[in-house]
């Protein structure tokens, strides 16, 4: 067990609908990543939060937002969804900034019909 | 042991063999490297990592090797078990923030 804790864990929605999944990092860490893995493009990070604050960008598309609250959960939002947003997006945690071991939640499997 | 010398996708050894999982990363100003190992259903799991003033690094059964040179990342898995049956990515962090994850290789191991 990682100690981060992703829910749902899956989620199935159609076209055109908005999501929100949610991560709790390990107790103690402050910075949140969140990643979307497909099988076509592999892990692929997307957004990092640490203490509250957007910290660094990826690959993120504008339909797709995150913030990290005061009590250091993240929530990350998906709108106007398409087929291709269909993947497993992982949160991940890490005490400070970076060049630390990350620890991964298990996923959130996102499904558009 | 079984090695691989390029990335391949696949890696199938025995029980007890050792086993050598390669990777090569992309950019000379990473720093910090990682191996994690991910099971069907769940997240990537931490092994080990490594940081660019060492070139090995030792843990339970896993040594990292890391040649700058040529841009060369290996894990070593000492004394293979069915329960190391996974698939294993390499990542770099090249300005101490996102993780750039390499294409995983699906190690399966045999009894």
């Amino acid at each position: 067990d990682s100690g981060v804790t992703q829910t749902p864990k899956h989620l199935i929605t159609a076209t055109g609908q908005r999501v929100t999944l949610r991560c709790s990092p390990r107790s103690g860490d402050l910075s949140v990543y969140w990643y979307q893995q497909s099988l076509d493009q592999g892990l692929q990070f997307l957004i990092q939060y640490y203490n509250g604050e957007e910290r660094a960008k990826g690959n993120i598309l504008e339909r797709f937002s995150a913030q990290q609250f005061p009590d250091l959960h993240s929530e990350l939002n998906l709108s106007s969804l398409e087929l291709g947003d269909s993947a497993l997006y992982f949160c991940a945690s890490s005490v400070g900034r970076g060049n630390q071991p990350q620890h991964f939640g298990d996923g959130t499997r996102l499904s558009i019909l | 042991g079984e090695s691989v010398g390029l990335h391949l996708p696949t890696l199938s050894v025995q029980e007890g063999d050792n086993s050598i999982i390669n990777c090569a990363y992309s950019n000379s100003a990473s720093d910090y490297f990682i191996w994690y190992k991910q099971e069907s259903g769940k997240g990537p799991q931490f092994i080990i990592d490594i940081r660019s003033n060492m070139d090995k690094r030792q843990g339970q059964r896993v040594t990292v090797l890391l040649n700058k040179t040529v841009k060369h990342l290996s894990l070593q898995i000492a004394a293979t078990q069915p329960g190391d049956s996974a698939v294993y990515f390499c990542a770099e962090s090249p300005a101490g923030t996102a993780l750039i994850f390499g294409k995983g290789t699906t190690l399966s191991v045999s009894s």
